[in-house]
């Protein structure tokens, strides 16, 4: 188990640009989440698959944010056009389904900087 | 809407003193509860979790119980060390939005010798 696995950590780019960072889970999780985190608050719900299906999106997801999971294994976030207020932390999560609400096992993140 | 009020902080404290963090939320369904904590340039970590009212959860001196009639999960230790400063959040997992996670704002803990 080598846990949740974030790239790359740390990106910065100049705002109109496009981004792309990649999750990839703990192996055997099939429910995968995204989450993104400003400074100071709390994670916000994003995204989330089950196995390839992405089943909910946050109205946080403006259009300009697109995710996918192809074989539901790893997963891409892209933010196309960034604009300064996408700037924050970008997590991603994985846990397996089960009776129970399964615990979450969070990633890194991926530090963005919109100039 | 599903939300999560903790009490504000930083809480400053002094090594092995009494901690508690409260955390009162608003979920639909019957939610798991869940306290993670994020230590100073690191992401999320589990701390402890309840899944049903009247469990406790418990882990490295940290304690919470599931209070349902109040909606409630407060953590508590009883002796916090120097170690322990980091941001605690509270959240509770909403089963028929897939097990999203609604996060509070944190509570920043400040633990000093």
């Amino acid at each position: 188990d080598t846990g949740v696995s974030q790239n790359p950590r740390h990106k910065i780019t100049k705002r109109g640009q496009n981004v792309t960072f990649r999750c990839d889970p703990i192996s055997e999780h099939n429910r995968l989440y995204w989450y993104r985190q400003t400074l100071g608050q709390g994670p916000e719900f994003l995204t989330y698959f089950q196995n390839e299906a992405q089943l909910e999106k946050s109205r946080l997801l403006s259009d300009r944010f697109s995710a996918e999971r192809p074989k539901g294994s790893f997963s891409t976030l892209e933010i196309q056009r960034t604009e300064q207020g996408d700037s924050a932390m970008y997590l991603c999560a994985s846990s397996t389904i089960g009776r129970a609400q399964e615990t979450q096992y969070f990633g890194p993140g991926t530090r963005l900087l919109v100039l | 809407g599903d939300s999560v009020t903790q009490m504000e902080g930083p809480v400053t404290l002094s090594e092995e003193a009494f901690l508690t963090i409260n955390c009162t939320y608003t979920a639909t369904g019957y939610p798991s509860l869940f306290w993670y904590v994020q230590y100073p340039g690191e992401g999320l970590q589990l701390l402890l979790k309840a899944t049903k009212a009247d469990d406790k959860g418990s882990n490295k001196g940290f304690e919470a119980t599931y209070r349902k009639e109040t909606t409630s999960f407060h953590l508590e230790k009883g002796s916090v060390q120097v170690s322990d400063s980091a941001v605690y959040f509270c959240a509770p997992s909403i089963y028929n939005q897939g097990g999203k996670l609604i996060f509070g704002q944190g509570t920043e803990l400040s633990v000093k010798p």
